[in-house]
């Protein structure tokens, strides 16, 4: 397996407060990506890293934030959380061109 | 955003049966992937492919990377209750940014 945890594995938290998801790898990989997965959606892609301290939107990047200061470590951020944020998140990794996903983190916002 | 057409959506059938599930483009891509997804759990990578025609097999499972490279299927032979999951499609169409775009998933639901 490869070795990706996120953390937490899940949280329930309140509209409007400010919440920050983990992902962190022990593989040296250069990609990492943060996806959302909801019901007839599949996976989409939130953000992605291709470095310490280079990151660049997904297809849903609205309303989240990510920061990559150390090459094993990944935040997301969600500012201000909203209802429609309530989801799985996926944190993925890759060297060249196969992903390997961590376990995912379900939140949910009330 | 761009997405993959993976059919069908949803398959039930009784154990020993073969299955086939499909990916469609309307972009080319360089690599194609076939993930399975149990449930409460990440995606687990199956398959690589990445050469056009190219036939790959994982044990009972099988894909191709299309002709065209448009396309791709995945077959499993004599599916037992623990093939029970959601399978995924996924390719690279090349650039520096290593994105992979994912098809919509096919439900597999194995009968014993």
């Amino acid at each position: 397996d490869a070795g990706i945890t996120q953390s937490p594995r899940h949280k329930v938290t309140e509209t409007g407060t400010p919440v920050t998801l983990r992902c962190h790898q022990t593989e040296n990989h250069r990609y990492m990506y943060w996806y959302r997965q909801d019901p007839g959606h599949g996976l989409r892609l939130i953000h992605y890293s291709y470095g310490v301290k280079d990151t660049d939107k997904g297809e849903v990047s609205d309303g989240y934030s990510v920061s990559r200061s150390k090459t094993e470590d990944f935040l997301l951020t969600l500012e201000s959380a909203t209802s429609s944020q309530t989801s799985v998140y996926f944190c993925a990794i890759s060297d060249r061109d196969r992903e390997s996903f961590g376990p995912g983190t379900r939140l949910t916002v009330t | 955003g761009q997405q993959l057409n993976q059919s069908p959506q949803s398959m039930f059938i009784q154990e020993g049966e073969d299955v086939s599930m499909n990916c469609t483009s309307s972009s080319i891509f360089n690599t194609w992937l076939w993930y399975k997804q149990d449930p409460g759990e990440g995606p687990v990578l199956l398959i690589a492919l990445y050469k056009a025609g190219e036939l790959t097999s994982n044990g009972r499972l099988t894909a191709q990377f299309g002709i065209t490279r448009k396309d791709s299927f995945l077959n499993i032979s004599a599916s037992i209750p623990s093939d029970v999951g959601i399978y995924f499609c996924a390719g690279h169409y090349g650039g520096a940014t290593n994105k992979l775009i994912f098809g919509t998933g096919t439900l597999l639901a194995v009968q014993p």
